[in-house]
């Protein structure tokens, strides 16, 4: 599983209020990415990082912030959830050229 | 937009036989693909990649490339039921260099 976590598992939040999502990793890779996945689509990328305090937008970025100041964690906020964010968010590090996935976190905004 | 394109399925084909899954991308200028299983309600898992050089083998799985028509197949042999699961087809944009993602395609192994 490549040691990484992702907390909280599933969480059920109100439309307006901010939410973070946490994803520990435990073996010192560089690249870490946030994605989310719903029926009929793809994963899509939502931010990525390539090191400490080193970020970047993907294709749906919009209504999400990231942050990295240690190497093992990597922190997706909503700050103000809307409807439109409930899915499920996957976390993933790169090695070697594979993406290796946590195990996701269910999120549903009501 | 580059786009990554999989029939959504369900593909069900018999335990024994061969399941053949495809899928098309639009960016000319790709030249590494992934195939990743996904249970249902687990996360996605790596199980081939395959570049640009040609086929690939291994066990059960063949990843095969057809770049002038630009599409992607995996051909899983003798299915078992845990072969079950949705398969992603990604490929590496040539422009940026991230992943894009097909939406998947399901398969259902029938004993």
């Amino acid at each position: 599983d490549a040691g990484i976590t992702q907390s909280p598992r599933h969480k059920v939040t109100e439309t307006g209020t901010p939410v973070t999502l946490r994803c520990h990793q435990t073996e010192n890779h560089r690249y870490m990415y946030w994605y989310r996945q719903d029926p009929g689509h793809g994963l899509r990328l939502i931010h990525y990082s390539y090191g400490v305090k080193d970020t970047d937008k993907g294709e749906v970025s919009d209504g999400y912030s990231v942050s990295r100041s240690k190497t093992e964690d990597f922190l997706l906020t909503l700050e103000s959830a809307t409807s439109s964010q409930t899915s499920v968010y996957f976390c993933a590090i790169s090695s070697g050229g594979t993406k290796y996935f946590g195990p996701g976190t269910r999120l549903t905004v009501t | 937009q580059k786009e990554v394109e999989q029939n959504s399925g369900p593909l069900s084909v018999p335990e024994g036989a061969i399941a053949s899954l495809n899928c098309t991308y639009s960016d000319r200028g790709s030249q590494s693909f992934f195939w990743y299983r996904q249970y249902s309600g687990k996360s996605p898992e790596l199980i081939m990649s395959i570049y640009s050089n040609g086929d690939k083998e291994d066990g059960r799985f063949t990843a095969q490339l057809n770049k002038a028509s630009q599409y992607v197949s995996l051909l899983i042999r003798d299915s078992q039921p845990s072969d079950s699961a949705t398969y992603l087809c990604a490929v590496i944009s040539d422009s940026n260099y991230q992943l894009i993602w097909g939406a998947g395609t399901k398969l259902i192994i029938k004993p």
